[in-house]
């Protein structure tokens, strides 16, 4: 597979924006997409972004795309504890798979 | 809204025992995808599936196979449980050129 990084934590005060970065290898990659994980429970597609996009805006959630430097970034504004959560940016490749990154454990402070 | 529903949420097998994880979803899918998740080392391919009968082996397969008899349902087998594949596993599934994958609620599996 390809190789997709984030960084593993991150952590923000309540009402602060968060910024969640991901770098990614595969420049044909279709989509990227951002999922949630709250505890104990599976992944949830939050939000995803068509590769010949730069910029996809979602509520409180900002996606941007550098398709020249293969990196991706989720902003959330005004950040709750209820985000709190861990994230995994992911890419297509191959047509059909999906890479993860590692993840990025969130933790919003009150 | 698709479901993808994973047999257990909570397993504990001992060690040497044969372990069954099902995985069902419900929106005729053809790809079904088995992960195991590990703190700091993310979701990792175990196999994967993209069609009935039709299996293809991940990043980690060794200790593992998987059985996919109809299109619902992805098995994943665990010939002799070993310490070292207590984890947290995942499942998804996927249509061809779709958006994303779903997730199953997972399982946490702990061999004892």
């Amino acid at each position: 597979g390809e190789d997709v990084e984030q960084s593993l934590f991150l952590s923000v005060r309540e009402g602060d924006s968060s910024v969640i970065n991901c770098t990614y290898t595969d420049s044909s990659s279709t989509y990227l997409y951002w999922y949630k994980q709250e505890p104990g429970a599976g992944l949830q597609l939050l939000t995803y972004i068509f590769s010949n996009m730069d910029m996809k805006q979602d509520q409180r959630l900002t996606v941007l795309l550098n398709k020249k430097d293969k990196h991706l970034s989720l902003r959330i504004a005004d950040t709750q504890t209820g985000d709190s959560a861990i994230y995994f940016c992911a890419e297509t490749w191959a047509g059909n798979m999906l890479t993860f990154g590692g993840g990025t454990r969130l933790m919003v402070k009150p | 809204d698709v479901k993808v529903t994973q047999s257990s949420r909570y397993l504990v097998k001992r060690t040497g025992e044969k372990v069954f994880l099902e995985c069902v979803q419900d929106m005729d899918h053809e790809n079904m995808f088995w992960y195991r998740q590990d703190p700091g080392l993310g979701l990792r391919l175990i196999y994967f599936s993209y069609d009935v009968k039709m299996k293809e082996k991940g990043d980690i397969p060794e200790g593992y196979s998987v059985s996919r008899e109809k299109k619902e349902r992805f098995s994943l087998i665990l010939e002799s449980a070993s310490t070292n594949q207590t984890s947290m596993y995942l499942c998804a599934s996927r249509l061809t050129g779709g958006l994303g994958a779903f997730f199953g609620q997972g399982t946490r599996l702990t061999v004892v």
